[in-house]
């Protein structure tokens, strides 16, 4: 099972939106719209953002916003503010019980 | 509310067993709603999914590595454990404990901070 493709950097000003995109097949992020995304600040655990493509659990802000197209699911971060500077990881269903992450991006409020 | 506490080895030999213990406190792995992970992250990369166990028992394992992991839950303890023999340095990462749920389409909406261990002679 390989990796999803994601960018490795990202960057936007304070208040801009940032896209970060997130490309598998057709056996996971194409076949299931069980899509979630995570924000990691170094040297702390992963915070689950959105799951099921675009739902936000609760306390999760609404600045952050998903989408999927095909194979590619997306995450939107509008409003861009200093604390939102971490890694980002996609992850998706890919059947057989199966999961697999994305290769992360790293988010720079410049 | 629910916290998860990973603990364990900090430093494992090659060719020996990792093993690591995820305690569940203020509430129980026997859920039927939610399932317990493990994920590590090797230092400076991405995230990697290992397995999950729900509290019956049944387990899932990532095709990549099940031929060396067991994931174990004692629910008189709830407690969730890891196994994986046969250790490489290229195992050496930090191991995060999650829940996952089904309701949630599979993402994990809870973790423990991590254990980082390190496999070196």
């Amino acid at each position: 099972q390989s990796a999803l493709t994601q960018p490795p950097s990202a960057s936007g000003s304070p208040g801009q939106s940032v896209t970060i995109s997130c490309t598998g097949t057709s056996s996971d992020v194409g076949g299931y719209n069980y899509v979630s995304w995570y924000q990691q600040h170094p040297g702390k655990a992963p915070r689950l953002l959105l799951y099921e493509v675009t739902k936000r659990p609760s306390g999760v802000p609404d600045r952050f916003s998903g989408s999927k197209s095909g194979n590619t699911a997306s995450l939107t971060v509008s409003g861009l503010q200093a604390e939102d500077e971490a890694d980002y990881y996609c992850n998706s269903y890919a059947g057989n019980n199966n999961q697999v992450f994305g290769t992360g991006t790293k988010v720079t409020v410049l | 509310q629910v916290q998860l506490q990973e603990s364990g080895p900090g430093l494992v030999k090659p060719s020996e067993t990792l093993s690591l213990t995820c305690t569940v406190s203020g509430g129980s792995v026997s859920s039927d709603s939610f399932y317990w992970s493990w994920i590590r992250q090797p230092p400076g990369k991405g995230l990697e999914y290992i397995g999950y166990i729900y509290y019956t028992g049944s387990t899932h394992y990532s095709p990549s590595l099940e031929s060396r992991v067991t994931i174990s839950v004692d629910t008189s303890k709830d407690q969730v454990s890891l196994k994986l023999n046969s250790v490489t340095a290229a195992d050496t990462a930090v191991y995060f404990c999650a829940r996952g749920g089904w309701e949630l389409g599979d993402a994990f909406d809870l973790w423990g901070q991590g254990t980082m261990v390190t496999v070196s002679s």
